[in-house]
């Protein structure tokens, strides 16, 4: 079974400071790596993800993360925060394989509150 | 374009009551899923349907939890009866099925039961 540990629970930054948000997995089969974010009252959005190849995956809203098989790491960055970025992130993964249906397998998520 | 809806937004009742949580995917979405949280826990799968077939129910609890989802469009979740571990924010999302894996998926606003 795989698992995925977020291993931060809160996070509070000043604006316009760099944020890092640290995701571990475990797995024995490949997978594909998720990070999403949920706004106060609004749905799961997606950020980002990593399919294959460059393990450096821009997303939307200046985010970014690099997946690092061998620490079996993708953490989350972001140079300079916005008072906007204050949100719910979660971390995912699924299995590569179809029949697992992509169905996805959460970290306990890590609340980024961003200070003025 | 319409993103996934879900209904009701909120919803309390007392332990032994039965409540029917109902999701509509985006238009054209072959692939439903739902998830649930608990406060304080991670987001963890309950199913998956492919059109009006359940892929996937390993996610299920218990037999209090019935999905279902008529002529593959919209899905209700239906618990019955309802018991105080029930409470949580229950999210559905859907996914086009490309055949590819890692297919996104987009998730709607949930819908928050408190079960007293």
């Amino acid at each position: 079974a795989q698992s995925v540990t977020q291993l931060d629970s809160q996070v509070p930054v000043f604006e316009e400071a760099p944020v890092e948000l640290r995701c571990n997995y475990s797995s024995s089969v490949s997978v594909y790596l998720f990070w999403y974010v949920q706004y106060p009252n609004q749905g799961l959005q997606l950020l980002l993800k990593y399919l294959s190849g460059s393990t450096l995956v821009k997303g939307i809203n200046g985010f970014e993360a690099e997946f690092n098989k061998s620490q079996t790491s993708f953490h989350l960055r972001k140079p300079s925060v916005h008072i906007s970025d204050t949100a719910e992130y979660f971390c995912a993964v699924s299995l590569l394989i179809k029949a697992a249906g992509n169905k996805l397998t959460f970290g306990g998520g890590t609340r980024v509150l961003v200070k003025p | 374009e319409a993103g996934v809806t879900q209904f009701p937004s909120h919803s309390v009742i007392e332990k032994g009551q039965t409540v029917t949580l109902r999701c509509d995917p985006i238009s054209g979405h072959d692939n439903l899923y739902w998830y649930r949280r608990v406060m304080g826990k991670e987001i963890k799968f309950l199913l998956h349907f492919v059109k009006e077939s359940k892929q996937d129910e390993s996610g299920m609890p218990n037999n209090r939890f019935l999905a279902e989802r008529t002529g593959g469009t919209y899905s209700t979740l239906k618990v019955q009866p309802a018991e105080l571990e029930d409470s949580g924010v229950y999210f559905c999302a859907s996914s086009q099925d490309r055949g590819t894996g890692g297919n996104e998926q987009f998730f709607g606003p949930g819908t928050r039961l408190t079960v007293l």
